[in-house]
């Protein structure tokens, strides 16, 4: 298995610029994960799909976020208009809900967001 | 809020030279305790999941705890390939995890 692929690794934009990150998570898992990552702030989940339906999103930071997932192995998360302050490490993770995680998430490799 | 505080921020060990890493959380519920690794420029990996208090789990040089109010990530006899941020997070329902800031862990040879 590939794992949780994410794309692109890497991404520089301007301020006010329309930014899409994209992730495909492993085959089979049906709860996938949006993770934001700062030296600030650690870790921090921005939204959570079960079964491909947005189930809590009350990490985004604001309406500028959005995610969807139109199918079980595609999932996008949108910011526009990007601004300095949304530069970070953003990470997609899936899991296989069996009532609880037990094996925690499979983290993808993350995309580098500088808004510039 | 739920918390999770690791310590110490950052460890420097030489190689062969055991210690432990420290992740104190205040929840309510606990359902589980996972342990992750994380090398620079990608994704956490899982390394543990622990439960209840008393419970313990080893992987190679890494054995993990967990008592009611923290858990310690211990690491035996050191190798540079060992150096990395170790992540722990909490679950309390059943599926947020709340993750720790990390503990940079350096193996000098």
């Amino acid at each position: 298995d590939a794992g949780v692929i994410q794309s692109p690794r890497h991404e520089v934009t301007e301020m006010g610029q329309e930014v899409t990150l994209r992730c495909k998570p492993i085959s089979g898992h049906n709860s996938l994960f949006w993770y934001r990552q700062t030296m600030m702030r650690g870790l921090e989940l921005l939204i959570y799909f079960n079964n491909n339906v947005p189930i809590d999103d009350s990490g985004m930071p604001e309406d500028r976020f959005s995610a969807k997932m139109p199918n079980a192995s595609f999932s996008t998360l949108k910011i526009q208009p990007s601004e300095p302050r949304d530069s970070a490490v953003y990470f997609c993770a899936s899991s296989l809900d069996m009532g609880f995680h037990l094996y925690g998430y499979t983290f993808g490799s993350g995309t580098r967001l500088t808004v510039v | 809020e739920d918390q999770v505080t690791q310590s110490p921020e950052a460890l420097r060990l030489q190689e062969g030279e055991s210690s432990s890493l420290n992740c104190s959380y205040t929840v309510s519920g606990l359902r589980g305790l996972f342990w992750y690794r994380q090398d620079p420029g990608k994704g956490p990996e899982f390394l543990f999941t622990l439960y209840s208090a008393g419970e313990e789990k080893e992987k190679e040089r890494l054995k993990a705890t967990l008592t009611k109010k923290e858990s310690f990530l211990h690491i035996t006899a050191p190798k540079p390939e060992d150096s990395a941020t170790y992540l722990c997070a909490v679950v309390v329902g059943s599926y947020q995890l709340t993750f720790g800031k990390g503990t940079k862990l350096s193996v000098i040879p």
